[in-house]
């Protein structure tokens, strides 16, 4: 595909829930990042893969979240025991760039809805 | 901490008008600027960015950005607006290894 894709689209968790977001960057893309909009709110940095290597996981919001790139390309975004708190917009974006002060290429985003 | 204010949360317009939607940012030093846009339905994608050089940056669709280090500004401007530029502004600054983005300008324009 040309650009970054994210499954799911949509997800309802009950609280107490964990919840596994993917996202698939652009191929080649070496840095990808994950962020957070909560409603009427711009996106927050959550975490920064460089490759497989999280050089910053410092917006991770607590020890509920945990965000992988095991090779490289594909991510997951993980939320364990899910808080009604959580409920966001998760976005994830890549660059073909090393660094994170690049522009970046966002996907459409998983819209997370914890009852 | 960063942070990044964006004068207004909605703004509406009607076609061909002016448009210009504020962005300040907090701190002065080394700073590199966008300006990010989600139309209905879509990604967000980029619309300009300010690196370095010309504070004057011109962008896709006819927009234009001016990087005022003095007054912490790099305010989005349009001289004359479509339809079609209905969408949600974001200001975002990368400074101090962190990409900031501002809460956004949703604007709005009337045929």
């Amino acid at each position: 595909g040309a650009g970054v894709s994210q499954s799911p689209r949509y997800k309802v968790a009950k609280r107490g829930q964990d919840v596994a977001l993917r996202c698939d960057p652009i191929s080649g893309h070496v840095s990808l990042f994950w962020y957070q909009q909560a409603l009427g709110q711009g996106p927050e940095f959550l975490t920064y893969f460089q490759n497989e290597a999280q050089l910053d996981k410092s917006g991770l919001p607590s020890d509920r979240f945990f965000a992988e790139r095991p090779e490289g390309s594909v991510s997951t975004l993980k939320i364990q025991r899910t808080q009604q708190e959580d409920s966001a917009v998760y976005l994830c974006a890549s660059s073909p760039s090393r660094g994170k002060q690049e522009t970046q290429y966002f996907g459409p985003g998983t819209r997370l809805l914890v009852l | 901490a960063q942070s990044v204010s964006q004068h207004n949360h909605h703004v509406i317009l009607s076609e061909a008008a002016s448009l210009e939607l504020g962005c300040n940012y907090s701190y002065g030093g080394t700073v590199n600027l966008f300006w990010y846009v989600q139309y209905p339905g879509q990604h967000l994608q980029l619309l300009l960015k300010y690196f370095s050089g010309d504070p004057l940056v011109k962008g896709i669709k006819g927009f234009e950005a001016e990087f005022i280090k003095s007054k912490f500004s790099f305010n989005l401007r349009k001289p004359s607006v479509q339809w079609s530029d209905t969408a949600e502004y974001f200001c975002a600054a990368f400074q101090y290894s962190t990409l900031t983005f501002g809460k956004g300008t949703m604007l709005l324009v009337s045929p």
